[in-house]
């Protein structure tokens, strides 16, 4: 079964950098994900798709201080320079050979 | 610029019936799969419905699978969701959200639309 897992919270400082981890189930490390920010009140906006090998492709409008990477089953969001208005929920999203999408469960980052 | 507006939210009672619509902008719309997410009060995203964009291809959640229909008027550049015997743990936002690769069913989600309030009590 297709299932993203992420940490529930994370915080960092403001100016500081964060890496947020996703994780792929057995047998899909393979698969590309893709990650989208909420911040409070709002909905969902898309930032990138990260493939296994590392290859981005970044939203509309998606400053450079945010990046992806990728390790094995893991896929990370990197956000460098950290403001104020990136405190929000983050969720990976994927999808498999029918029509369904697999979301993680998100991570909340707290800009302290 | 690409927009995606939801309408037809509202309080139902349990058991009723609602129909969601999803008018989209800014692209060619039959050349894009449009998916519904939604998000229960408090809760992460959870995927609900797609369909492609021939609606040759549509598939639901096992959470509302036969009470729930998508459908697409691309015409209209627009996306239904027919939702039928709404329980509780229907209440929820609603979004619709593009595909972000031409003709495939299903990738990543490229554009969100703000989302639309179903709410369900008796």
């Amino acid at each position: 079964q297709l299932v993203l897992t992420q940490s529930p919270s994370a915080s960092a400082s403001l100016g500081a950098s964060v890496k947020l981890t996703c994780t792929l189930s057995s047998g899909h490390s393979t698969y590309a994900i893709a990650w989208h920010q909420q911040q409070p009140d709002k909905g969902p906006r898309y930032l990138m798709k990260v493939t296994s090998g590392g290859s981005l492709t970044k939203g509309d409008g998606i400053p450079d201080r945010f990046s992806g990477s990728s390790s094995g089953a893991e896929r990370y969001l990197i956000i460098s320079s950290l403001q104020s208005e990136d405190e929000g929920d983050y969720y990976c999203q994927t999808w498999g050979t029918g029509i369904d999408a697999v979301f993680g469960g998100g991570t909340k980052l707290a800009v302290l | 610029e690409v927009q995606l507006v939801e309408s037809g939210g509202a309080l139902a009672q349990p058991g009723r019936s609602l129909r969601l619509s999803c008018v989209a902008s800014g692209f060619t719309f039959d050349d894009y799969a449009i998916h519904w997410v939604r998000q229960s009060p408090g809760k992460g995203l959870e995927w609900v419905a797609g369909i492609k964009w021939n609606s040759d291809n549509i598939g639901y959640a096992d959470s509302v699978k036969g009470r729930f229909t998508i459908s697409r008027d691309n015409a209209k550049n627009s996306v239904y969701l027919q939702m039928n015997s709404l329980r509780p743990e229907d209440a929820a936002l609603y979004f619709c959200a593009k595909v972000g690769l031409v003709i495939t069913p299903v990738a990543f989600f490229d554009h969100w639309g703000q989302g639309t309030l179903v709410a369900v009590s008796s």
